[in-house]
C-alpha cells in the first residue's frame, strides 16, 4: 500500500505570512499533483510535477518535486484570506491514484 | 464541455434504501475513477475504468457496492442496502491520460439517515 503523509494537517495563519505545506512517501510516484478543494465542491487541479527536482511557480504558490520523487512541497508566498482551503497531494504511480490525507488551510484577515 | 457532471449533487435517503449516482465524464477522457471522502479528510479511491473495463476495485468497495460503464462513456455508482457508515462525498474524476491531472466533479453528497 502506497501511503503520502501530508503535513501539516491543520494551519491558521494570518494574511501576509508564508507558509509550507509537505507531501513524503517511501514509495516513487511517476507524477505527483496539488489540488485545492473548497467545502462542497470537487478538489480543482493546481498542478502537475513530474520531473525529479522539478520546480513549479503559480503566481504566489511554488511548487517542488523532490529528486527522488518520494514527497513534494508546496510554498505560499504572502497568504491571502482566498487562499483558504484544503489542499491535497496526490500521487500516480501506474494506474494507482493515492492522496494524502489533506491540509486544511485558514488564512485569517 | 464544462467538466465532470455529477448527478445528483445531494442525497438524502433512509438506512437500507439503494442509491445510484451518476457520472458523466469530459468526453475525451478515458479514464474515470470513483471516490469516497468524510469531512476534512482526504479522497479514498474506489474504483477506475478505462474507457468501459473496470480495472481495479479498491477493498472499501464492498459487495454493496457496484460501479458501471456501459459504453465507455458516462458511469454510475450504486451503493444498496445503505448503511450509515455510507454517509459521504463520492466524488467522480476523469482523465485523458496518467499523468495529465485529473478532473474532479461537483460530488454527490450521500447522507444516510
Amino acid at each position: 500500500t502506497q501511503l503520502l503523509e501530508q503535513s501539516p494537517q491543520f494551519l491558521s495563519i494570518q494574511e501576509g505570512e508564508n507558509l509550507t505545506v509537505y507531501c513524503n512517501s517511501s514509495s516513487v510516484f511517476s507524477s505527483l499533483q496539488w489540488y485545492r478543494q473548497e467545502p462542497g465542491e470537487g478538489p480543482v487541479l493546481l498542478v502537475t510535477v513530474v520531473t525529479g527536482g522539478e520546480v513549479k511557480k503559480l503566481k504566489r504558490l511554488t511548487f517542488q518535486f523532490g529528486d527522488a520523487r518520494k514527497d513534494s512541497s508546496l510554498h505560499i508566498t504572502a497568504a491571502q484570506p482566498g487562499d483558504t482551503g484544503l489542499y491535497l497531494c496526490l500521487g500516480t504511480s501506474g494506474s494507482r491514484l493515492t492522496f494524502g490525507e489533506g491540509t486544511q488551510l485558514t488564512v485569517n484577515p | 464541455d464544462t467538466g465532470v457532471s455529477q448527478d445528483p449533487r445531494h442525497k438524502i435517503t433512509k438506512r437500507g434504501q439503494n442509491v445510484t449516482f451518476r457520472c458523466d465524464p469530459i468526453s475525451e477522457h478515458n479514464r474515470l475513477y470513483w471516490y469516497r471522502q468524510t469531512l476534512g479528510q482526504g479522497p479514498e479511491f474506489l474504483t477506475y475504468f478505462q474507457n468501459e473495463a473496470q480495472l481495479e476495485k479498491s477493498r472499501l468497495l464492498s459487495d454493496r457496492f457496484s460501479a458501471e460503464r456501459p459504453k465507455g462513456s458516462f458511469s454510475t455508482l450504486e451503493i444498496q442496502r445503505t448503511e450509515q457508515g455510507d454517509s459521504a462525498m463520492y466524488l467522480c474524476a476523469s482523465s485523458f491520460a496518467i499523468n495529465y491531472g485529473y478532473t474532479f466533479g461537483s460530488g454527490t453528497r450521500l447522507t444516510v439517515v
